[in-house]
């Protein structure tokens, strides 16, 4: 069955620190995509990253980066330097291919950054 | 470049009552994905259409019903309305069943 967790319900920072985001996700397939969506106080989902299972190689976007680590089933976005706009909360998502491409998310992360 | 577009963004319903939540996919987009999510929690999956058919159904209830249009857009009706339908509706749209879902702004509904 798939099944993503973010076990950390909410982190507080200062601005500019660094902050990483854990997913942890479960999946009986070979072939399955995961996600990070990031929703602000407006309230729309914003598309951050998608990797596939058969690339793990890590991805830098900025002050963003991704480390994928299917030996432990982990997908973790680390936000270097954070600032205010950050603030908003992290969804980490799943979807398998045999399942129509829908996608089932972890239950967020609050990500709080103070000035 | 163009968006998936929700209509209307706001609506307020009292019990009992009908509502039906539109999407506009972004264009050449021919998947549609319905989801829906209560205060505090994660968006969960209701429904989804490829090429105008049913691809996919999740966790809907049967007082709802969907459908897409030859133009690609999308409806999500909503019969007896309940308290518990109060909730933030997304709308996302891909290229393809394998393709990033990209949402659109949401429809917040509200029950009263």
């Amino acid at each position: 069955a798939q099944k993503v967790t973010q076990a950390q319900t909410e982190i507080s920072v200062v601005e500019k620190e660094d902050v990483t985001l854990d997913c942890v996700y479960e999946t009986r397939d070979t072939t399955y995509y995961l996600f990070w969506y990031k929703q602000p106080p407006s309230g729309e989902l914003v598309f951050l990253i998608r990797r596939n299972s058969f690339d793990e190689q890590n991805e830098i976007s900025g002050r963003y980066s991704w480390n994928f680590q299917k030996s432990t089933s982990s997908f973790n976005f680390t936000i270097t330097a954070s600032q205010v706009v950050d603030s908003a909360v992290y969804f980490c998502a799943l979807s398998e291919v045999r399942y129509g491409n829908k996608l089932v998310f972890g239950a967020g992360t609050i990500l709080r950054v103070k000035s | 470049a163009a968006g998936v577009i929700q209509s209307p963004r706001h609506l307020i319903k009292e019990k009992r009552e009908t509502a039906t939540l539109k999407c506009y996919p972004i264009p050449r987009h021919d998947t549609v994905y319905w989801y829906q999510q209560g205060p505090g929690q994660d968006p969960q999956f209701l429904i989804s259409f490829y090429e105008k058919m049913q691809s996919d159904k999740g966790s809907i209830p049967d007082r709802f019903s969907a459908q897409q249009f030859s133009d690609y857009h999308s409806e999500l009706n909503m019969s007896s309305l309940e308290l518990g339908d109060s909730a933030l509706y997304f709308c996302a749209s891909s290229l393809g069943l394998r393709d990033t879902q990209y949402f659109g702004p949401g429809t917040r509904l509200t029950v009263l």
